[in-house]
């Protein structure tokens, strides 16, 4: 059974570029969600993809978006980077047609704006 | 607006004492819980859930309560090791939503001392 993943591990961007940081979903899991955890913060919700449909968002400006593709991996854009934007960012991939089920979170990628 | 929060920034106790995490909520419409450990460096993992129809739950030396009434769970790990020491969550959902979107508390640091 493989994992969730995240890539890349470590990245720095300058305020104003945009980015784009992309997770694989443990195996056999159809829905992916993405949070920002600042620090010193829990994670907090930015939206979750189920069959390549966004099903859910949290409080974050339309700068961030997402894509799942078919094999339920999934990606994270934020466009116009701001300093705040300096967080750790996780995947979590989950069973959607499982009803109480946990999420299982990846190591995350830590985004440095400058 | 907080409606997972965990109060207590850190907790030190001693090597094969219990360990008391505790969390509170404040939407009545969470019904399924559940508690990550976080290591530097890593991403949450999963640790142990508890649905709103139990106010129980034991998972080997993890035993997660929940008080419905008084909208407080808490999570008991007995005997604490100095492998335990790490960044502990509180997660919320509505369970009855597929997807399982999670609302964390801010973390509570454990240090076990040996």
């Amino acid at each position: 059974e493989t994992g969730v993943t995240q890539s890349p591990t470590h990245l720095i961007k300058t305020r104003g570029q945009q980015v784009t940081l992309r997770c694989s979903s443990q195996s056999g899991h159809n829905t992916v969600s993405w949070y920002q955890q600042a620090l010193g913060q829990g994670p907090q919700f930015i939206f979750q993809y189920y069959r390549e449909e966004e099903n859910g968002r949290g409080n974050f400006p339309p700068r961030f978006s997402g894509l799942q593709f078919p094999n339920y991996s999934s990606e994270l854009n934020v466009n116009a980077l701001e300093l705040d934007d300096s967080a750790l960012y996780l995947c979590a991939s989950s069973l959607a047609s499982k009803m109480n089920t946990e999420a299982f979170f990846g190591q995350g990628t830590r985004l440095t704006v400058v | 607006d907080q409606q997972v929060k965990q109060n207590s920034p850190s907790l030190s106790v001693q090597e094969g004492r219990i360990s008391i995490l505790n969390c509170d909520y404040t939407n009545s419409m969470f019904d399924y819980f559940l508690w990550y450990k976080k290591y530097p460096a890593e991403g949450p993992t999963f640790l142990i859930s508890i649905s709103s129809i139990k106010d129980k739950n034991e998972d080997g030396r993890f035993t997660v309560f929940l008080n419905k009434s008084a909208k407080h769970l808490s999570l008991h790990i007995v005997p604490s090791q100095p492998g335990d020491s790490a960044v502990y969550f509180c997660a919320a959902s509505v369970g009855r939503e597929y997807g399982n979107k999670l609302v964390f508390g801010a973390g509570t640091i454990l240090r076990v001392k040996s």
